[in-house]
């Protein structure tokens, strides 16, 4: 079975500063990950996603994540955080099997607070 | 163009009611879903439907009936409704598009349906 465990249910930091929420997945199978944002009263949306191609990911809004496979992490990071970053933030992971069905699990999501 | 429109986006109801949840996608999408977000946040898939056809069904009380008339709608129906129902209700949709696999769709959701039990 595959989880996703997210450290930190709040992250703090100052407009400006760099943005790291951290992600660890267990999966059985060569994993795919994504990252999701929920801006306040919206629903979720895709920040970036990795499918096994380069280990580095970027993706909307300035974001990027690297797939460390020897960490089994997929931390999200952001040189310099800005006040529209403020939002909840989900890992995601799916297993990589071919045909049938897949259940996407999310890990409890972080809490990002930027500060002026 | 809204891709997932989810109505109402509000519902405040009575203990042991029924009501229904309407879900619609304009992306062409074959895969939909629904979701549960308690008040922590948590994320939890409830059902899935590929074409019309119920893919996934996670433990979920026989009162929520989901109904997809066609590959567009994904409903959901909550019969005699109780307080621990209370959440945010939100339908996704996905696609697998030809030369990816399985697993790499991205889900987008819908706006959410707020959902209180009195």
């Amino acid at each position: 079975a595959q989880s996703v465990t997210q450290l930190g249910s709040h992250v703090s930091v100052s407009e400006g500063a760099l943005v790291l929420l951290r992600c660890n997945y267990s999966s059985s199978v060569p994993p795919y990950l994504f990252w999701y944002v929920q801006y306040p009263n919206q629903g979720l949306q895709l920040l970036l996603k990795y499918t096994s191609a380069a280990t580095l990911v970027k993706g909307i809004n300035g974001f990027e994540a690297e797939f460390k496979k020897s960490e089994t992490s997929f931390h999200l990071t952001k040189p310099s955080a800005h006040m529209s970053d403020a939002a909840e933030y989900f890992c995601a992971v799916s297993p990589s099997v071919t045909g049938g069905s897949y259940i996407p699990t999310f890990g409890r999501g972080t809490s990002l607070i930027v500060h002026p | 163009d809204t891709a997932v429109s989810q109505t109402p986006k509000y519902l405040v109801t009575q203990m042991g009611n029924d009501k229904s949840i309407k879900c619609e996608q304009n992306l062409g999408h074959d895969t939909m879903y629904w979701y549960k977000q308690d008040s922590k946040k948590f994320l939890k898939i409830m059902f899935s439907y590929n074409n019309k056809e119920l893919i996934i069904n996670e433990t979920v009380p026989n009162r929520f009936s989901p109904k997809s008339p066609d590959k567009a709608h994904l409903n959901l129906h909550i019969n005699s409704l109780e307080l621990g129902d209370s959440a945010v209700y939100f339908c996704a949709s996905s696609h697998k598009h030809s030369g990816t696999k399985l697993g790499q769709e991205t889900q987008y959701f819908g706006p959410g349906t707020r959902l209180l039990v009195l």
